[in-house]
């Protein structure tokens, strides 16, 4: 109940494609949701967040978009760029609670130029 | 503004010798403190958090174990290193009084520990 399902474990894209990971969960108690960019030798650097209330929240070429019902929520990027080459981990909190996040087993992004 | 850093960056140990790890957090007071360990290619463990001075909280037993002597300082230590215990180790705060609404937690720069 306390998994975080992400997919794919590794995506290779063309610059200027759209990237699409997915992320799933079951515990219902989740109330926040962030996703984590790292590149190789660095900690994790938040990227951007959404908390239940709204379906959708953009950042630049950075998209969440949530799907309360169905558990499920994914982050698209726009545009890739080579830059954007890194490691994306999706996460979720039960904020309530001692907010010990629950992370996916992260995504392998590679942009090709 | 806060910061996190966290020494050393690399480390190369022979199996059996100790290890201290050190974490501290400027511009922000009592944090909520975390040890995570990321294997090679592989997602983040937890393995321990602190809500404050002298309270460690283990999430997976094992030979390593965690103190936080003063409020922003937090320290992972063993006594024997096993070849298992080779990963990188981050640390990770979080504002323990945030707005619902501000809530993230925010990872150091990592330590990498290599042993041999």
């Amino acid at each position: 109940q306390q998994q975080v399902k992400q997919s794919p474990q590794s995506l290779i894209v063309q610059k200027g494609g759209i990237s699409i990971i997915n992320c799933a969960y079951e515990n219902t108690a989740f109330d926040y949701f962030p996703w984590y960019q790292q590149f190789p030798g660095k900690g994790p650097a938040l990227l951007i967040a959404i908390r239940p209330d709204v379906s959708e929240k953009k950042e630049g070429r950075f998209t969440i978009s949530f799907n309360k019902s169905a558990k499920q929520f994914s982050l698209h990027i726009m545009d890739s760029q080579p830059g954007d080459s890194a490691t994306y981990f999706c996460a979720a909190v039960a904020s309530g609670g001692s907010y010990i996040p629950t992370f996916g087993r992260g995504t392998s992004l590679i942009v090709h130029p | 503004s806060q910061t996190i850093h966290q020494w050393p960056a690399t480390l190369v140990q022979p199996v059996g010798s100790p290890l201290s790890l050190e974490c501290t957090v400027e511009g922000t007071s009592n944090p909520n403190l975390y040890w995570y360990r990321q294997a090679a290619g592989r997602g983040l463990q937890l393995l321990f958090y602190s809500v404050g001075i002298g309270q460690i909280s283990s999430e997976v037993p094992q030979n390593l174990s965690a103190s936080r002597p003063q409020d922003r300082q937090f320290i992972l230590s063993s006594k024997k290193l096993l070849l298992s215990d080779s990963g990188f180790y981050l640390c990770a705060w979080r504002a323990s009084g945030g707005l619902r609404r501000t809530d993230t937690q925010y990872f150091g720069p990592g330590t990498r520990l290599t042993v041999l």
